[in-house]
């Protein structure tokens, strides 16, 4: 029973727009939800994260929103540019624990 | 700079040979991991290493084991490859357990193919 859900699978967006990747979960018990991004023949890489006490957290052109009563996460990237195509992953994880529980990731694809 | 190294990139095994995936890191973390990712899933906990303190997922097969000899190393061992072990293989590491959003230093993988 996936816990982690990332409905789409792939999402395209033109250059210099809002890109938004949209996550759901399952389980009220998380205490920190992540995004990771990953480059072909990379491993993933850390983006953002938020603690479930906060509704919002921004860094430069990335925005990550949680909407607990929702149980749903999402990135804003704006603008978005051609190097942010990549796979998305989003992630979870409860306070004191190793155990980060990922999404299956959607990738995104900026078009020029 | 400081990075997480998976080798090989890419192993090629048979049906029940055993096969050993190599993770080292120059980052001196105290936590190594590895995941599992099959083709077009979420990248799923196997097992992760505090110092020299495993701690296995409890749905883990019994086919997969790892040893940590030391604080830089970490291998993962397929005692007995079926079919359904092809999959890309993540390491990762973190500083310590406890911090909530201790962020996870990803390697690029080792992509095993069994025949």
């Amino acid at each position: 029973d996936q816990q982690v859900k990332q409905n789409s699978p792939s999402l395209s967006v033109q250059e210099g727009r809002i890109s938004i990747l949209n996550c759901d979960y399952t389980n009220s018990m998380f205490d920190y939800f992540l995004w990771y991004k990953k480059y072909p023949a990379e491993g993933p890489t850390f983006l953002i994260s938020i603690s479930s006490i906060k509704d919002k957290n921004e860094d430069g052109r990335f925005t990550v929103f949680l909407n607990k009563s929702a149980k749903h996460l999402s990135l804003h990237i704006v603008p978005s540019q051609p190097g942010d195509s990549a796979v998305y992953f989003c992630a979870t994880k409860k306070e004191g624990a190793q155990k980060l529980v990922f999404g299956q990731g959607t990738r995104l694809t900026i078009n020029p | 700079d400081a990075m997480v190294i998976q080798n090989p990139r890419y192993q090629v095994t048979q049906f029940g040979k055993p096969v050993t995936l190599s993770c080292s890191q120059t980052l001196n973390h105290n936590v190594m991991y590895w995941y599992q990712q099959k083709s077009s899933q979420a990248p799923k906990l196997l097992f992760h290493y505090y110092d020299k303190d495993f701690n296995n997922e409890a749905d883990t097969p019994d086919n997969f084991q790892s040893r940590r000899p030391n604080t830089s190393f970490c291998f993962l061992d397929i005692r007995s490859p079926g079919l359904g072990d092809a999959a890309m293989y993540l390491c990762a590491t973190s500083r310590d357990r406890s911090g909530g959003s201790d962020t996870q230093y990803f390697g690029p993988g080792t992509r095993l193919t069994v025949l």
